[in-house]
């Protein structure tokens, strides 16, 4: 069935150095891939995206990559602040429709 | 221009008892869909709504039920609550004929405990 791994599910990093979460999905339907960041309390705010005709997608200091062969796609943070400190989702859907199949999350926390 | 606004924010339920959460979707869009999110876990697909009618659904339970109104808002009735049924409910609105762009917009979400 439809699934998304994502990894890790916790990951601590100094202020300044990079984060790298990574996902991989089943259906290889999928051709759109967003990442959302959610605060503690508030809704998933979207952060970047990527579709299956591109194979990177870069935002400042944010970056997508997705490697349609392996069914990965990975999301890059480099010089990380404290207020990058949240739990990202990563997430799998196709054109023609809404529903989306999201991974389990990974907790950033970035330390001062 | 408003975004995707849920209510109420916070609700406590017992065992047994029928809940009702509605949504309001960003202005301009017409297609709503609902989230189940558990504590810990990422969003899981509970069905969308578009015409006023179900138009795709996850793998839910009966008791889980919508509905969508002609100005687009929406409502989420769960029935016979139980404790697992606790969680930050999400919904999220898109626009049908941007379909292929995929785009949601989530609200903030309905917490709800199941007691």
């Amino acid at each position: 069935g439809e699934n998304v791994e994502q990894h890790p599910s916790t990951l601590s990093v100094q202020e300044g150095d990079s984060a790298v979460i990574k996902c991989t999905y089943s259906d290889s339907a999928s051709n759109y891939f967003p990442w959302y960041k959610q605060e503690l309390g508030k809704r998933p705010q979207l952060i970047i995206d990527i579709r299956s005709n591109v194979g990177e997608k870069k935002d400042q200091r944010i970056a997508v990559t997705l490697n349609k062969t392996a069914k990965h796609f990975s999301l890059h943070i480099t010089e990380t602040q404290p207020e990058d400190s949240a739990v990202y989702f990563c997430a799998a859907t196709y054109s023609g429709t809404y529903k989306y199949i999201f991974g389990t999350g990974t907790r950033l926390k970035v330390l001062a | 221009d408003a975004g995707v606004t849920q209510s109420p924010t916070h609700l406590i339920k017992t065992r047994g008892q029928q809940v009702t959460l509605r949504c309001s979707p960003k202005s301009g869009h017409d297609t709503v869909s609902w989230y189940q999110q558990a504590l810990g876990q990422g969003p899981q697909f509970i069905f969308q709504y578009y015409e006023e009618e179900e138009r795709q659904r996850g793998n839910f339970p009966d008791r889980f039920s919508g509905h969508q109104f002609p100005n687009y808002s929406s409502e989420l009735n769960v029935n016979a609550l139980l404790l697992g049924d606790s969680a930050l409910y999400l919904c999220a609105s898109s626009l049908l004929v941007s379909l292929a762009k995929n785009i949601q917009y989530f609200g903030a979400g309905t917490r709800l405990s199941v007691l």
